[in-house]
């Protein structure tokens, strides 16, 4: 079955740090654009950070120099190392993959399997 | 960044009703547009993607349409089971960024 499995989130103080990581099956992680997308409490969705099929890494301004996303091929697992902490990080974290397809006339990228989801909750 | 606007914030109709959202970019994003719907305590589900093309297994009374910096997000006969709220994003420019969303439920 191709699905998106998240860890655990937890409770973290301020400044504190925890990996959080998405265990995916039926399709390969390192073929695919993999993100995370996350959703404060009662509020909208925020995209994150991807890790492209060859490596390259981007992320969102609010948690550049933070936040690192990372993947481990062999065990087919996307990670997000979460740094720093803040309050304001509170929210439910997906892992996404995105459909992508890119020519000279046509182009497309859509998150097309989602995870469920885990909650991390930044507070002391 | 690319900011992404929706209108309304959220609205109330009937089974059977038409439903349209509109979706403002900052910016023109040509067609680099998609919608999700989600439902409360679910994860996103793309309903519409690049503007104008049904998402697989979506049902047909979803549509959307529009190109540069205006689009359109129309459900054609409202069920039940579409409460839920819908956002836009755009694929443009990184970051990818996400509308505010609009939140529908049965009047």
């Amino acid at each position: 079955e191709v699905q998106l499995v998240e860890s655990a989130g937890g409770l973290i103080q301020p400044g504190g740090s925890l990996r959080v990581s998405c265990a995916a099956s039926g399709f390969p992680v390192s073929r695919n654009y993999m993100n995370w997308v996350r959703q404060a409490p009662g509020k909208g969705l925020e995209w994150v950070s991807v890790i492209y099929s060859g490596g390259s890494t981007y992320y969102a301004d609010s948690v550049k120099g933070r936040f690192t996303i990372s993947r481990d091929n062999s065990k087919n697992t996307l990670y997000l190392q979460m740094n720093s902490l803040r309050a304001e990080d509170t929210a439910v974290y997906y892992c996404a993959r995105s459909y992508y397809y890119d020519s000279d006339d046509y182009h497309s990228w859509y998150f097309d399997l989602w995870g469920r989801g885990t909650l991390v909750i930044v507070s002391s | 960044d690319i900011q992404m606007t929706q209108s309304p914030s959220s609205l109330s109709a009937s089974v059977g009703d038409r439903v349209t959202i509109t979706c403002q970019a900052s910016q023109d994003i040509s067609t680099y547009l998609n919608w999700y719907q989600q439902k409360p305590g679910k994860a996103p589900k793309v309903l519409i993607h690049d503007a104008s093309n049904l998402g697989a297994g979506v049902p047909s009374r979803f549509s959307g349409g529009g190109s540069g910096t205006h689009f359109t997000f129309t459900i054609s006969s409202l069920q039940p089971e579409d409460i839920a709220t819908y956002y836009c994003q755009q694929y443009d420019n990184l970051p990818l960024t996400f509308g505010p969303g609009t939140k529908v439920d049965i009047k």
